[in-house]
């Protein structure tokens, strides 16, 4: 079935170092691809989507590409900030299937 | 616009008591869920509906009941609370799933 896996965290940066979180998914066709981002307390909200090969999605500083040769959609963003500590999910929808991953936690120090 | 409502945001129960969280969404929405959240799990999908009157199971179904009347609504019932259902339950809302999901903001729910 289909799937995600995301890198193991915590993730521990200092403010302004260069992120990387990686994604990779297990889908029988051509998902739409989606990084959310969950503050402490509070639900999920959608951070940036791409919806087919090659597409860039891009928010607030972050973009991801959505390489359908390596079946990955990495998130990046130059320079982190104290307010960019979250737990990520990486997530893909193909028609009605949602399957989010299991969640990334970034912590980003002063 | 309101987006996706969860009440209420916390609650305890106690063993063997009913309950029910509500979920309103107010974007006309056709496809409504219901997750739940618990460390190091990720989400995992309780029950889903694709449009008023429509309901299917998801990853983990067992203790929980929905209906779903209208397209706004998509109440989850728990019918006998067991201490294994504490955890942050999300409902969260999209009209096409590649717009991705409206989440609500919660309900933590710990069963005593």
């Amino acid at each position: 079935g289909d799937s995600v896996t995301q890198m193991k965290g915590p993730v521990t940066l200092s403010e302004e170092a260069f992120l990387t979180i990686n994604c990779t998914y297990t889908a029988t066709g051509y998902p739409s691809l989606f990084w959310y981002v969950q503050y402490p307390g509070e639900g999920l909200q959608l951070l940036l989507k791409a919806t087919k090969a090659d597409d860039k999605g891009s928010n607030k500083g972050f973009e991801a590409t959505y390489r359908k040769e390596t079946t990955s959609f990495h998130l990046e963003k130059g320079s982190v900030q104290v307010s960019d500590s979250a737990v990520y999910f990486c997530a893909l929808n193909y028609g009605q299937n949602f399957v989010f991953g299991p969640g990334t936690r970034l912590s980003v120090l002063p | 616009n309101a987006g996706v409502t969860q009440t209420p945001k916390f609650q305890v129960l106690k063993t063997g008591q009913s309950m029910t969280l509500q979920c309103a969404q107010d974007m006309n929405h056709e496809y409504m869920s219901w997750y739940r959240q618990d460390p190091g799990m990720g989400l995992r999908l309780i029950h889903y509906s694709v449009g008023a009157g429509i309901t299917d199971q998801g990853e983990v179904p067992n203790g929980y009941n929905v209906s779903r009347s209208t397209t706004e609504d998509f109440p989850l019932r728990l019918l006998s609370a067991a201490p294994s259902q504490t955890s942050v339950y999300f409902c969260a809302s999209t009209r096409q799933g590649a717009n991705g999901y409206t989440f609500g903001s919660g309900t933590r729910l710990t069963v005593v």
